[in-house]
C-alpha cells in the first residue's frame, strides 16, 4: 500500500533553513496527484503549508509564501521542502500526505506519521 | 482566505450516542473540496469523508457527511471507544485548503 515517511532533523536554530524530505513507497509519484506538506504545533490545529505536481507546479499557504519552497524528486520517488528563516512559531508535528485534486474533489487520503520540529536555539 | 468555524469545541458524549459536528464555511464553498479527518493523540489525521458526504475506504457506515454551501455536518450514528478524538474538516478554494479549528470528541 501507499506509505510516506518524514525525514529531517528534529531540531533548527532561529533564522535558520529547514529541510525535510517526504519519501513515498508503493506508489509512483510520476504517477500523478499531487504531494503535500500540512503541520501542527504543540496542542494546535492542522495547517496547510502547500503542495506539489510532479512537475514542480506549486502551490503555497499565503501566509507562508515568501519563506517556503517545495521540490519533487521523481528519480528517487520523494519531495522536498523548505522553511527559511525559521523561529518558534515554525516548531510544530511536520506531516508529508498525498493530495488529490482529481475529479474536482479536494482531499488528502495517505499521511506520513509526522517529524517533530523543534525550533530554538 | 476562507475560514472555517467548527462547533461546538467539545463533545461529551457516552458510547452509543449520536455525535453531529459542525463546520461552517465563511463564504459558500463546493461541496467536492470539503473533507472530514479524525485524529488521535500522537497520530497523524485520517481521512473520514471527501465530497461532503463520500466516505473514505475503510471508514465504517456509521460515519456520515452532509451539506452544502456554508454548512456541513458530520454524524456518528452510534459512537464507539474508537471514535472519541479530534476531528477537523477542510476546504479548497483556489488552491488553498484550509481546515477547521477542531472539534473534540471524548468521553463523557
Amino acid at each position: 500500500q501507499v506509505q510516506l515517511q518524514e525525514s529531517g532533523p528534529g531540531l533548527a536554530k532561529p533564522s535558520e533553513t529547514l529541510s525535510l524530505t517526504c519519501g513515498v513507497t508503493g506508489y509512483s509519484i510520476s504517477s500523478g496527484y499531487y504531494w503535500g506538506w500540512i503541520r501542527q504545533p504543540p496542542g494546535k490545529g492542522l495547517e496547510w503549508i502547500g503542495h506539489i505536481y510532479r512537475s514542480g507546479n506549486t502551490y503555497y499557504n499565503p501566509s507562508l509564501n515568501s519563506r517556503i519552497t517545495m521540490s519533487v524528486d521523481t528519480s528517487k520517488n520523494q519531495f522536498s521542502l523548505k522553511v527559511t528563516s525559521v523561529t518558534a512559531a515554525d516548531t510544530a508535528v511536520y506531516y508529508c500526505a498525498r493530495v488529490s485534486v482529481i475529479g474536482g474533489y479536494y482531499y488528502m487520503d495517505v499521511w506520513g506519521k509526522g517529524t517533530t520540529v523543534t525550533v530554538s536555539s | 482566505e476562507i475560514v472555517l468555524t467548527q462547533s461546538p469545541d467539545t463533545l461529551s458524549l457516552s458510547p452509543g450516542e449520536r455525535a453531529t459536528l459542525s463546520c461552517r464555511a465563511s463564504q459558500s464553498v463546493s461541496s467536492t473540496s470539503l473533507a472530514w479527518y479524525q485524529q488521535k493523540p500522537g497520530q497523524a489525521p485520517r481521512l473520514l469523508v471527501f465530497g461532503a458526504s463520500i466516505r473514505a475506504t475503510g471508514i465504517p457506515d456509521r460515519f456520515t457527511g452532509s451539506g452544502s454551501g456554508t454548512d456541513f455536518t458530520l454524524t456518528i450514528s452510534r459512537l464507539e471507544p474508537e471514535d472519541f478524538a479530534v476531528y477537523y474538516c477542510q476546504q479548497c478554494g483556489g488552491s488553498v485548503f484550509t481546515f477547521g479549528p477542531g472539534t473534540i470528541v471524548h468521553i463523557k
